[in-house]
């Protein structure tokens, strides 16, 4: 049974900083990995897939990367915002439509 | 404007009743999936649907039914089975050749 833990489950940073969230994941036979934003109370919005064939996925300030073989996914947020402050969650890919999602690391960015 | 509703926002329960929550879709997706989600913890399967009239259970649908008449719509009614239903119910869809999963914005069910 694939799991996926997020660490930390919640990380305050100041403005401008450049952070990485992490996500790990036991089952390395995957079809992609996705990480998704959430703002309290929302539903989730995806800000990045990475197929299982590929090492890296770049949008804008953001950037996540795959490493099958160690089960493990980061999510590099560039020069961060006050805007950025939401919880991340990774979300793996599995077959038979499965998807396993991690609990998610709360960010706060300080002005 | 292409995107997934889900209503209502909030809802209310009593004990004993069933309550409906709805999603509809007009993303022309085939798959529809129904999630919980629970503080701390990931969101969990419920249910999903891949075409019309054929849907799959997921990892907790025990006091959950859904149906799937029509391609828009996923409605997902919680039973007086399910013993803690309180919790944030989140619809999904996804287009067959597609690898990414649309969100709903979500409804909060509390139960009184």
């Amino acid at each position: 049974k694939q799991e996926v833990t997020q660490i930390p489950a919640a990380l305050s940073v100041p403005e401008g900083e450049n952070l990485v969230l992490n996500c790990s994941f036991t089952d390395s036979a995957i079809y992609n990995l996705q990480w998704f934003r959430q703002d309290p109370g929302k539903g989730l919005t995806s800000l990045l897939l990475i197929q299982s064939s590929q090492r890296e996925q770049t949008s804008g300030r953001l950037n996540a990367s795959l490493d099958k073989s160690s089960g493990r996914s980061t999510l590099y947020i560039a020069a961060s915002q006050p805007g950025d402050s939401a919880t991340y969650l990774c979300a793996v890919g599995g077959g038979y439509q499965k998807v396993t999602f991690g609990t998610g690391t709360k960010l706060q960015v300080i002005p | 404007d292409g995107g997934i509703t889900q209503s209502p926002k909030y809802l209310f329960r009593k004990e004993g009743q069933n309550v409906t929550l709805s999603c509809e879709q007009n993303l022309n997706h085939d798959a529809m999936y129904w999630y919980r989600q629970d503080p701390g913890q990931g969101l969990r399967l419920i249910y999903y649907s891949q075409i019309v009239n054929d849907f799959q259970k997921g990892d907790i649908a025990e006091g959950y039914s859904v149906s799937r008449e029509k391609k828009e719509s996923f409605p997902l009614t919680v039973t007086s089975a399910q013993k803690n239903p309180t919790a944030f119910y989140l619809c999904a869809s996804r287009s067959a050749a597609g690898r990414t999963q649309y969100f709903g914005p979500g409804t909060r069910l509390t139960v009184l």
